[in-house]
């Protein structure tokens, strides 16, 4: 079964604005959140991450905000470049997940200059 | 400082076959864990390695199996190649074998291809 859950395959942003990247989990037990990125024939690389004790961490033009009861988080990126232009992974791990770190299907960023 | 490397980039094998995929570690990193991600997935965890010992393993069976060496380079070993094996397969590597206390680094994958 899928715990976490990226439900929109693609998003479309025009270059400054911001791109909004949303993820959903299932497994109340995550407490802590990733965000990766993925260019075409690179691993995905660390951006940017968030332990439940907070809602919000903020990295530079990268933002996470996390929503505990709604079982939510999502990425903002402001302003949004075209060098941003990927396919983005949520990603979570909890105390009782042992130690692996649970992926969604990931979201693929086009910024249009 | 080095990233994480993986050898071979791309590999087409025959159903039934075995495969052995490399992977050498970031240098100062302890911990190397392996992931299948198939076509329009996200990274799927297979196991994970801690000093030289399997350290937790996701839900692929006993033909998929690994090792680490003392330099934390790591080998994934697939038995009887079936064609849903066909996926990127990536290997992290970590300073510790604790989800909760760090990101993955990441190598660029081998593309593994069965028919």
């Amino acid at each position: 079964d899928q715990q976490v859950k990226q439900n929109s395959p693609s998003l479309s942003v025009q270059e400054g604005r911001i791109s909004i990247l949303n993820c959903d989990y299932t497994n109340s037990m995550f407490d802590y959140f990733l965000w990766y990125k993925k260019y075409p024939a690179e691993g995905p690389t660390f951006l940017i991450s968030i332990s439940s004790i907070k809602d919000k961490n903020e990295d530079g033009r990268f933002t996470v905000f996390l929503n505990k009861s709604a079982k939510h988080l999502s990425l903002h990126i402001v302003p949004s470049q075209p060098g941003d232009s990927a396919v983005y992974f949520c990603a979570a791990s909890g105390s009782n997940t042992g130690n692996q770190f649970y992926f969604g299907t990931g979201t693929s960023l086009t910024v249009i200059p | 400082e080095t990233g994480v490397t993986q050898s071979p980039t791309h590999l087409i094998k025959t159903r039934g076959q075995q495969v052995t995929l490399r992977c050498s570690s970031q240098s100062g990193h302890n911990t190397v864990s392996w992931y299948q991600q198939a076509l329009g997935q996200g990274p799927q965890f297979i196991f994970q390695y801690y000093r030289e010992e399997e350290n937790g393993r996701g839900n692929f069976p006993p033909r998929f199996s690994g090792l680490q060496f003392p330099n934390y380079s790591s080998e994934l070993n697939v038995n009887a190649l079936e064609l849903d094996d066909s996926a990127l397969y990536l290997c992290a590597s970590s300073r510790s074998n604790r989800a909760l206390q760090s990101s993955h680094t990441f190598g660029s994958g081998t593309r593994l291809t069965v028919v």
